[in-house]
C-alpha cells in the first residue's frame, strides 16, 4: 500500500536553505489520485499546512510561507521535496509529508514526520 | 485565508463521558471540514471527512456534524485510548488551514 517516508538534515543554522525529501512507495508519484504536500508542527503547537503539488505541477502554498518555500517532484526517484530558504528558529518543527486526495484535499496518508531544528 | 478556531483548547473527561469539541470557520466552508486524531509522538490520523463521514475502521463512538461555519466532533462514550489531540481542518480552499488543536485528557 501507499507509504510515505520523510528524510532531511535534522539540524540547520539560521539563514540557511534546507531541504526535506519524501519518498513515495506503493504508488507512482505521477498518479492523479493525490496531491503531494507538506504540513508542519512546531513543538507543543498545532498543525500548519505548508503547501502541496499535483502530478501536473500545480502548486498551492501557504501565503505566510510562499516567499520562502518551494515544493517539487522528482518522478525518476518517486520523491517530492520541500525547500525552505532563510530559515529561523521559528521554522523548528516536525515536518510531515502527506498525500491529500486530488478531489477533496483530505489527508488520509501521512509520513511519520521528521524533526527539523534550526539553531546556531 | 480561512481561520479555524477550536474550543476548548484542552479538556479532561472521564471514561464513559460524552465529549464534544467544536470548530468554527471564519467564513462558510460548506461541509469541507475534516477531523484528525493525533496521539502523542505520532502523526495525525483521519477520523472524519466532509463534516460527518466516518472513515472506515474508525469506531462508531466518533461522530461529526455541522455545516457552513460551525462544526463539532463528538465522542459518545470516552475510552482510555481516546487520549489524544484532535485537529479540525478545512479543505474548502487553499491554504487548507487547521484549528489550533484540542488536547483531550482522561481523568
Amino acid at each position: 500500500q501507499l507509504q510515505l517516508q520523510e528524510s532531511g538534515p535534522g539540524l540547520g543554522k539560521p539563514s540557511e536553505t534546507l531541504s526535506l525529501t519524501c519518498t513515495v512507495s506503493g504508488a507512482s508519484i505521477s498518479s492523479n489520485n493525490y496531491y503531494w504536500g507538506w504540513i508542519r508542527q512546531p513543538p507543543g503547537k498545532g498543525l500548519e499546512w505548508i503547501g502541496s503539488i499535483s502530478y501536473s505541477g500545480t502548486t498551492y502554498y501557504s501565503p505566510s510561507l510562499k516567499s520562502r518555500v518551494t515544493i517539487s517532484v522528482d518522478t525518476s526517484k518517486n520523491q517530492f521535496s520541500l525547500k525552505l530558504t532563510s530559515v529561523t528558529a521559528a521554522d523548528t518543527a516536525v515536518y510531515y509529508c502527506a498525500a491529500p486526495y486530488n478531489w477533496n484535499h483530505v489527508v488520509d496518508l501521512w509520513g511519520q514526520g521528521t524533526l527539523l531544528t534550526v539553531s546556531s | 485565508d480561512i481561520q479555524m478556531t477550536q474550543s476548548p483548547s484542552s479538556l479532561s473527561a472521564s471514561v464513559g463521558d460524552r465529549v464534544t469539541i467544536t470548530c468554527r470557520a471564519s467564513q462558510s466552508i460548506s461541509s469541507y471540514l475534516n477531523w484528525y486524531q493525533q496521539k502523542p509522538g505520532k502523526a495525525p490520523k483521519l477520523l472524519i471527512y466532509a463534516a460527518s463521514s466516518l472513515k472506515s475502521g474508525v469506531p462508531s463512538r466518533f461522530s461529526g456534524s455541522g455545516s457552513g461555519t460551525d462544526f463539532s466532533l463528538t465522542i459518545s462514550s470516552l475510552q482510555p485510548e481516546d487520549l489524544a489531540t484532535y485537529h479540525c481542518q478545512q479543505s474548502h480552499s487553499a491554504p487548507y488551514t487547521f484549528g489550533q488543536g484540542t488536547k483531550l485528557e482522561i481523568k
